[in-house]
């Protein structure tokens, strides 16, 4: 199985709510990632999880927290966003450790901030 | 730093015609090199990787690539395109095995025409 779940596939929400984007594998990747992705763009990195820690922060503003619960899921949890934040938000994972192995990418939640 | 480079940003092909999607990049160490396809709002699909060995790679759904380190390339192929390979490709680059972070080439859309 080299599947990774992403819920919401669409969100929509105003600049003074609190969403969560979550995400899911069960392919033992002990790394996961957050990607935006504006349209006709490379992905972006936001996040890194190595072994349930926060490894890179690519200097995201705040309003984007992520959370790690444990070693299948991550979260990324939105609050007082802006409209320029309005982009596809990709879920990754791979294998963690000292090797090149490939990421497995979700199929993203598009998300609008009105 | 590392850096990828896909100079085309677009590139049409006839049925059946072979394909050519360019990329060169440029890292300091050994290059840890990989091909993903976008299909329209879904998230990335692996494709192939090069990471040392022979300098042609097979890949998924018949797709190869030739890395060429004096040149700096490692340019997707396909020997006979099909309408369903329309996409949008991204080539991506890493060059220390620890690290974590991707650096995806602003992209090249495929257009293959019946």
């Amino acid at each position: 199985d080299t599947e990774v779940t992403q819920t919401p596939k669409h969100l929509v929400m105003g600049m003074t709510n609190k969403k969560s984007l979550k995400c899911e594998q069960h392919m033992g990747h002990r790394a996961m990632y957050w990607y935006k992705q504006k349209a006709k763009k490379p992905p972006e990195l936001m996040f890194v999880y190595s072994y349930e820690k926060l490894s890179i922060n690519e200097s995201v503003p705040s309003r984007f927290s992520p959370e790690c619960p444990n070693s299948s899921l991550l979260n990324l949890h939105l609050h007082a966003l802006q409209p320029e934040d309005s982009a596809l938000y990709l879920c990754a994972s791979s294998q963690a450790g000292p090797t090149s192995y490939e990421q497995y990418f979700g199929p993203g939640t598009r998300l609008t901030v009105t | 730093a590392q850096s990828v480079a896909q100079p085309e940003d677009q590139v049409n092909v006839a049925e059946g015609n072979p394909l050519t999607v360019k990329c060169t990049y440029s890292v300091s160490g050994n290059p840890y090199l990989f091909w993903y396809v976008q299909y329209p709002n879904r998230g990335l699909q692996f494709l192939l990787k090069y990471i040392t060995g022979d300098n042609l790679v097979k890949g998924s759904y018949g797709f190869e690539a030739e890395f060429n380190k004096s040149q700096t390339s490692f340019h997707l192929k396909k020997p006979s395109a099909l309408v369903s390979d329309s996409a949008l490709y991204f080539c991506a680059v890493r060059d220390d095995p620890y690290g974590q972070n991707f650096v995806f080439g602003p992209g090249t859309r495929l257009s293959v025409l019946p």
